[in-house]
């Protein structure tokens, strides 16, 4: 597709439930990131991946939080044992290189909405 | 990465220019400045970007000061289409694994 594709686009799950989020960026782009955003709030970091190279994890909130990207290209999100607190907007982004001034240049999909009862 | 301070809102007439400040007076000669928004219910939509000169695009232009420590987007023409909130991001592009972090941003609101 021509875009960051992400499903589900909605997700409600009772509480102590795994889900799994994912994402497929953009064909040829080789930076991958998760954000989340709760009602109202910023955008929150979570991970990154590039390449080969090993995924910085420095934004996941704890270790029920996880997330790979296989083959270079899709990833997906598994949150483990959710909570209400987990309920958030999850959004993918892609860029087409990590390092230059076009590295900042992200392209997110619309994101996944989970709701934790 | 320098952090940015923006206004938390502001209004605008539609059809007339929005003006939208971001300071960054801790910004760094290797860093540039990136603006986002994100309108209601969507992720976030990349805008324009610069080092120390203006720059302008089909949808704004970025005017950063000389000692680069604020700078200013340009919405030409406003369009109640441009309600959203809008991010000011610098960053150091060089180094692989440079996250963008978003701040709070200006909250836009333009009125017919």
């Amino acid at each position: 597709g021509a875009g960051v594709s992400q499903s589900p686009s909605n997700k409600v799950t009772e509480k102590g439930k795994d889900v799994e989020l994912r994402c497929d960026p953009i064909s040829g782009h080789t930076a991958l990131y998760w954000y989340r955003q709760s009602l109202g709030q910023g955008l929150e970091f979570l991970i990154y991946f590039q390449g080969n190279s090993a995924p910085d994890k420095s934004g996941l909130p704890s270790d029920r939080f996880s997330a790979e990207r296989t083959g270079g290209s899709v990833s997906t999100l598994t949150i483990q044992r959710t909570q209400q607190e987990d309920s958030a907007v999850y959004l993918c982004a892609s860029s087409l290189t990590s390092g230059g001034a076009g590295a900042g240049e992200l392209f997110f999909g619309e994101g996944s909405r989970l709701t934790v009862l | 990465d320098a952090k940015t301070t923006q206004p938390t809102s502001m209004d605008c007439a539609e059809g007339r220019a929005a003006n939208l400040p971001c300071n960054h007076s801790t910004i760094s000669g290797n860093e540039y400045v990136y603006w986002y928004r994100q309108i209601h219910s969507q992720g976030p939509q990349y805008i324009i970007h610069g080092l120390k000169n203006n720059e302008t695009n089909e949808m704004a232009s970025l005017i950063i000061t000389e000692d680069r420590k604020s700078s200013t987007l340009i919405l030409p023409h406003a369009t109640l289409r441009d309600t959203a909130v809008y991010y000011c991001i610098v960053r150091v592009a060089v180094a692989a694994g440079n996250k963008l972090t978003f701040g709070g941003g200006t909250r836009v609101l333009v009125k017919p």
